[in-house]
């Protein structure tokens, strides 16, 4: 049962334009998401995180939108760039009884900025 | 660079055999985080430690087992290992514990190939 889901295994952008990338959940104890950037032979890069009493979180060109009633992510990359191109990932974590947050992943999405 | 460190970067061992995986984490953490991922598979969670002490446990198989040091560098055992064992194996690292909402540092990886 995949709890993380992103159905988009590939996008492709143009320079410039604007890149979406999104995300879907099942679990409704899910309280913190986060997305990750991963280039081949590399560990996954933290980008940004949003937290779920927010429904937004902007960190430059990165901006991360939560629509808890829809249990939807997503994350835009505006202007994008060549070097974003990479495989991005969404996480989520919850609170396990007197535990940390360990991570469920999505299955990544592909994204190729064209120049 | 993250600033968490894994070791070696590749492994390559047959069918039957054991091996340690070695992580370090970033300077100040005291969670380390285990996951894996295949080829068929995104990243999943197996095991994790805070100060010493294991907090959570995943997918991980019986045949696996972790460890964290005083020092809170991670040791992951792999034995019996099998074909499918092999892998790209992440170590993270984060400051908290448990409860406040924190983002994950990821290693490098271990490829572990099972011939």
């Amino acid at each position: 049962d995949q709890q993380v889901k992103q159905n988009s295994p590939s996008l492709s952008v143009q320079e410039g334009r604007i890149s979406i990338l999104n995300c879907d959940y099942t679990n409704s104890m899910f309280d913190y998401f986060l997305w990750y950037k991963k280039y081949p032979a590399e560990g996954p890069t933290f980008l940004i995180s949003i937290s779920s009493i927010k429904d937004k979180n902007e960190d430059g060109r990165f901006t991360v939108f939560l629509n808890k009633s829809a249990k939807h992510l997503s994350l835009h990359i505006v202007p994008s760039q060549p070097g974003d191109s990479a495989v991005y990932f969404c996480a989520a974590s919850a609170t396990s009884s007197g535990s940390a947050r360990q991570l469920t992943f999505g299955s990544g999405t592909q994204l190729t900025v064209l120049p | 660079d993250s600033g968490v460190t894994q070791t070696p970067k590749h492994l390559i061992t047959a069918t039957g055999q054991r091996v340690t995986l070695r992580c370090s984490p970033r300077s100040g953490d005291l969670s380390v985080y285990w996951y894996q991922q295949s080829l068929d598979q995104g990243l999943q969670f197996l095991i994790q430690y805070y100060n010493g002490e294991e907090r959570a446990k995943g997918n991980i198989l019986e045949r696996f087992s972790a460890q964290q040091f005083p020092d809170l560098h991670s040791e992951l055992n792999l034995s019996s290992l099998e074909l499918g064992d092999s892998a790209l194996y992440f170590c993270a690292s984060s400051v908290l514990g448990q409860g406040g909402y924190n983002e994950q540092f990821f290693g490098p990886g271990t490829r572990l190939t099972v011939l």
